[in-house]
This record gives C-alpha cells, structure tokens and sequence, in this order.
C-alpha cells in the first residue's frame, strides 16, 4: 500500500523566512496530496492541495510542488508570520474518489518573532 | 469550521468500558472516515463508510467497531478500553477527495 514520508520532524525559522516541508510517497497511482494544518488541540484543516495533473499550485503565501517522476511533493510558506506555527501534515491519496488519506508523520513548524 | 460535527468533545473513562463517539458529515457527503490520532502521533486511518456500508479498513483493532445510519451520521464503538486507546478520535467526510475533519473527541482511559 501507500507509505508517505514526511521531513523535517520539526522546523523553526525567523519570522519573515521561509520554510519548506517535504514529502515523498510510494504508489505511483497516488494522484491527489493535500496539506492539512493543526493547531494545538484543533482539528487538522485542509490548506491546499494538489492534483497530479498539475506541477505547482500557489495560494497566497503558501504553494505546493509536485513531482510525479520523484514521487515527491512539497508545501513553501513565503514570509512566516507567528500564527503559521503549526503541525503540518501532508497526505496522498491512492484513488481518485472517495478513498482514505495516507498521512505522514507531521512537521512541528515554530516560527520565532 | 468545517460542517462536521462530533459529539462529545471529551470523554474520560476507565480500562474496560464501552463508550460510543458520534459524528456527523458536512450536508451531502456520502463518506465518512474515522482517524486516530495519539499524543505527538500523526493521524492513523481506522475505518471508511460510504453510503452506510463499509468502504475500507485501516489499523483498526477488533476491539472497534463502526457504522454509518440511514440519515448519514457515524457511531465509532470503543470496547474494553484499555489505557492506550487514550487518543484524539477525529472524523472526516468527504463527497470527492477533499476530506473535511470534525473538532474530534478527546478520549480519555484511566
């Protein structure tokens, strides 16, 4: 099945900087990688995402990368702010429709102000 | 927020009990997914209903049991708890591949 590798565990940058979280994933079917936030105590929220038929997607301060011939994907955080600090997670998804979401371990991200 | 509803919030128990966790998908959302989150742990899939029946199964112990009723909601069934079931419980439902989660159900086994 599925196996999503996320990296670093944790990151912490300077308010203003930028951080990068990476992911890689096994199942080349996979076609569908969401980036989900959570907050302490909160429920992971969907901030973007990403289809395979598409190599970047920018909303705001935040885009994702995908490369398909990798099998990686990773989510950029332009000029941080305190209130990005979060777990992020990212996920992939085997199927398109309705299927469950493998998940990596998270990254703790601090940003420091 | 989300539209996904979860009740209740918290839950403290003791080892060997049985407790129920409700939710409730975004209005029409046909799936809805049970995950597992332990502390500093990420999010474990337990168990997908799509429709009222069962869809896919993930880590989920025999112990645990799940299932989707008529009007759409979802009753996750704890059994003989033990003190490492103690967790975050979230669902997620979905009507395509955006999954959507729920505030969750802290657990508590003491």
């Amino acid at each position: 099945g599925e196996n999503v590798e996320q990296h670093p565990s944790t990151l912490s940058v300077q308010e203003g900087d930028s951080a990068v979280i990476k992911c890689t994933y096994s199942d080349s079917a996979s076609n569908y990688f969401p980036w989900y936030k959570q907050e302490l105590g909160k429920r992971p929220q969907l901030i973007i995402d990403i289809r395979s038929n598409v190599g970047e997607k920018k909303d705001q301060r935040i885009a994702v990368t995908l490369n398909k011939t990798a099998k990686h994907f990773s989510l950029h955080i332009t000029e941080t702010q305190p209130e990005d600090s979060a777990v992020y997670f990212c996920a992939a998804s085997p199927r398109t429709g309705n299927t469950p979401l493998v998940f990596g371990k998270g990254t703790r991200l601090s940003v420091i102000a | 927020d989300s539209g996904v509803t979860q009740t209740p919030k918290h839950l403290i128990t003791a080892t060997g009990q049985r407790v129920t966790l409700r939710c409730s998908p975004r209005s029409g959302d046909l799936s809805v997914y049970w995950y597992q989150q332990s502390l500093d742990q990420g999010l474990q899939f337990l168990i997908q209903y799509y429709n009222g029946e069962e869809r896919a199964k993930g880590n989920i112990l025999e112990r645990f049991s799940a299932q989707q009723f008529p009007d759409l909601h979802s009753e996750l069934n704890l059994s003989s708890l033990e003190l490492g079931d103690s967790a975050l419980y979230f669902c997620a439902s979905s009507v395509g591949q955006e999954q959507y989660f729920g505030p969750g159900t802290r657990l508590t086994v003491t």
